[in-house]
């Protein structure tokens, strides 16, 4: 089945830095690669998702890279806030009747 | 536009009890999965219904089960509960088969004493 690493498992930055959270997955099948975001006691939300057609998206201070071949997707946040403070979960799935498998997250602190 | 639902938030069981919880998809979403969050375990994969039929099972025991109803509504119970079972409970409904885009309940809270 389908593997997904998650690095670091822990990231902090100093506010108005970047961060950047790296995924691989096993298998080349997989096709659509959501980012969610799960601040301290609330339920994990969808900020950013890629298509395998595509090799990058942007969303304001977010941003999503993809590598096919090396089979690797990254997030970006650029100019980082203390509210991104966040556990961040990368997901790859293949569609059809397959679930997606998600990384073991990535705590993200931002200082002040 | 209603998000998902999940109830109760918060549940306190005794060990040996069994639980079950509900979770209300998006109008017109029909796939609905369980996760299991633990601390440092990330989300853990239990089972997704489809149209009423379990299309996907994670690696849990059999005392972990689901069912979905006509209306897309989902229970999962948990029996003999262990103190192990103590986590969170999160629900996704989907659109899509292809189980694109989750969007998440804000899950039931379970504690086994």
């Amino acid at each position: 089945g389908e593997n997904v690493e998650q690095h670091p498992s822990t990231l902090s930055v100093q506010e108005g830095d970047s961060a950047v959270i790296k995924c691989t997955y096993s298998d080349s099948a997989s096709n659509y690669f959501p980012w969610y975001k799960q601040e301290l006691g609330k339920r994990p939300q969808l900020i950013i998702d890629i298509r395998s057609n595509v090799g990058e998206k942007k969303d304001q201070r977010i941003a999503v890279t993809l590598n096919k071949t090396a089979k690797h997707f990254s997030l970006h946040i650029t100019e980082t806030q203390p509210e991104d403070s966040a556990v961040y979960f990368c997901a790859a799935s293949k569609g059809g009747s397959y679930i997606p498998t998600f990384g073991r997250g990535t705590s993200l602190i931002v200082h002040p | 536009k209603a998000g998902v639902t999940q109830t109760p938030r918060y549940l306190i069981k005794t060990r040996g009890q069994q639980v079950t919880l509900s979770c209300s998809p998006i109008s017109g979403h029909r796939s609905v999965s369980w996760y299991q969050q633990t601390p440092g375990q990330g989300l853990q994969f239990l089972f997704e219904y489809f149209s009423e039929t379990q299309r996907n099972k994670g690696n849990f025991p059999g005392r972990f089960s689901g069912r979905q109803f006509s209306n897309s509504r989902s229970e999962m119970n948990v029996s003999t509960l262990e103190l192990g079972d103590s986590a969170l409970y999160l629900c996704a409904s989907s659109l899509d088969e292809g189980n694109y885009g989750y969007t998440f309940g804000s899950g039931t809270r379970l504690t086994v004493v």
